[in-house]
């Protein structure tokens, strides 16, 4: 069964401050990989997207790891902000025939950032 | 517009009635999906949509769902008979195309919809 975890489930941290996601997934064949942030009340935004081969992507403040051999990704963001408070959504795609695209949710790591 | 719009944003129903929930994907989208995230869980997928048909209802949790897109567009997921249990936020994105392997096109997602079964 394809399945999709992410730690911690909650983090706070200090405005300025780093912080690393985690994401761990078992999903075959393996398409691609996305990090989504989900602010309150909005649907998710993708940020990042990784296919087999890359091992990094960054967009502005966050940075995606993956390592296709363990099936593992992070999401590293760096001087965090407070409008960074949002849970962010590790989501993998298995490839499927047909296009149908169904993708494997984690449930998230919810962010707060204080001052 | 420029995004997927859903409405209502909050619904808030008695239970044992019907609720219907609307998607507007963004113009040209093809591709549209249906997702249930409940509270403290990840998004669970209802049903796929290419064009007006759906090849894929896998995810609907009982008959009562059901759901349509008409012209290519717009699409409707219906509860019937709706139970606390449906209580959740009820999410649609778009995707541009859906040709075989292009597991790369992101699904942009809608605002959604919290329904509320008291």
């Amino acid at each position: 069964k394809n399945q999709v975890e992410q730690s911690p489930q909650s983090l706070i941290i200090l405005e300025g401050k780093n912080c690393t996601l985690q994401c761990n997934y078992t999903v075959s064949p393996f398409s691609n990989l996305r990090w989504y942030k989900q602010d309150t009340g909005r649907g998710p935004v993708s940020l990042t997207i990784m296919t087999f081969s890359e091992n990094t992507k960054s967009n502005g403040r966050y940075t995606a790891t993956l390592d296709a051999d363990t099936k593992q990704s992070s999401l590293h963001i760096t001087a965090s902000q407070l409008s960074d408070s949002a849970s962010y959504i590790c989501v993998v795609s298995a490839i499927e025939w047909g296009g149908g695209n169904k993708l494997t949710f984690g449930t998230g790591t919810q962010l707060k950032v204080e001052l | 517009g420029a995004g997927v719009s859903q409405s209502p944003s909050n619904k808030v129903t008695e239970k044992g009635k019907d609720v219907e929930l609307r998607c507007d994907p963004i113009s040209g989208h093809t591709a549209l999906y249906w997702y249930r995230q409940s509270l403290g869980q990840g998004l669970e997928f209802l049903i796929y949509f290419q064009g007006n048909s759906a090849p894929d209802k896998s995810g609907l949790p009982s008959d009562r769902f059901s759901a349509e897109r008409t012209g290519g567009s717009v699409s409707t997921l219906t509860i019937q008979r709706t139970q606390q249990e449906d209580s959740a936020v009820y999410l649609c994105a778009s995707k541009q195309t859906s040709l075989v392997l292009q597991g790369g096109n992101e699904q942009f997602f809608g605002p959604g919809t919290r329904l509320t079964v008291l």
